[in-house]
């Protein structure tokens, strides 16, 4: 069964950038089928699409993020990662990261709580 | 960007009864929508995709409907479980969005 599994710092520092990394298992990275992407939730909100990658390299980024955020995958460790750049409070959320097919998220990691404070 | 709108945001129900949740798309988005549930503290689980096929092991008591901007979810006859936060997601096309969410909570 897919596993992703999200991991990095809880707590990143405003104007720093703020680094996730999604470990998968139980399947491949490589899965010719899927894309891989990150979504984020800010506390009682709504849920943010952030980006999303092909183990080919191709990428999309909402247009909103786009000019702060970089979507990489590393196929040798099945896994993928996020970096947001010039991280301010608003970008305090928890952030998923998830398998999409035919752009349906269908399997999501359990979700890493990120607080941007000094 | 394609907006999505929920209502309500909160439905208050007792067990047994039917939900009727509604997502409306700023522009047609055909069938191109997915609906998902999350409970306190865990990830969203996809419920429905194409507006109305059930994804993998979804009791048949969710159903989807809807075309173009106009849809609806529909738990036939609530259980326990299934108070939770909905959400609607539209696939037509990059950028991805998300609708702000439907609460069902017990009465």
């Amino acid at each position: 069964q897919l596993q992703l599994q999200e991991s990095g710092p809880g707590l990143v520092k405003p104007s720093e950038t703020l680094s996730l990394i999604c470990t998968v298992s139980g399947g491949s990275i490589k899965s010719g089928d899927s894309f891989w992407g990150w979504i984020r939730q800010p506390p009682g909100k709504g849920l943010e699409w952030i980006a999303s990658i092909y183990f080919g390299g191709t990428t999309y980024y909402s247009p909103s993020l786009k000019s702060r955020v970089n979507i990489s995958v590393d196929t040798s460790g099945n896994q993928f990662s996020l970096k947001l750049t010039s991280v301010t409070a608003a970008d305090t959320a928890v952030y998923y990261c998830a398998r999409s097919k035919n752009s349906i998220f269908g399997s999501w990691g359990q979700g890493a709580l990120v607080t941007v404070s000094s | 960007e394609i907006v999505l709108t929920q209502s309500p945001g909160t439905l208050s129900l007792s067990p047994g009864e039917r939900a009727t949740l509604s997502c409306r798309a700023s522009l047609s988005i055909t069938t191109y929508l997915a609906w998902y549930q999350q409970k306190p503290g865990q990830a969203p689980r996809l419920l429905i995709y194409g507006a109305s096929s059930r994804a993998t092991g979804i009791p048949d008591r969710f159903s989807g409907s809807g075309s173009g901007t106009d849809f609806t979810l529909t738990i036939s006859r609530l259980e326990p479980e299934d108070f939770a936060v909905y959400h609607c997601q539209q696939y037509g096309g990059a950028p991805f969005t998300f609708g702000g969410g439907t609460k069902v909570e017990i009465k």
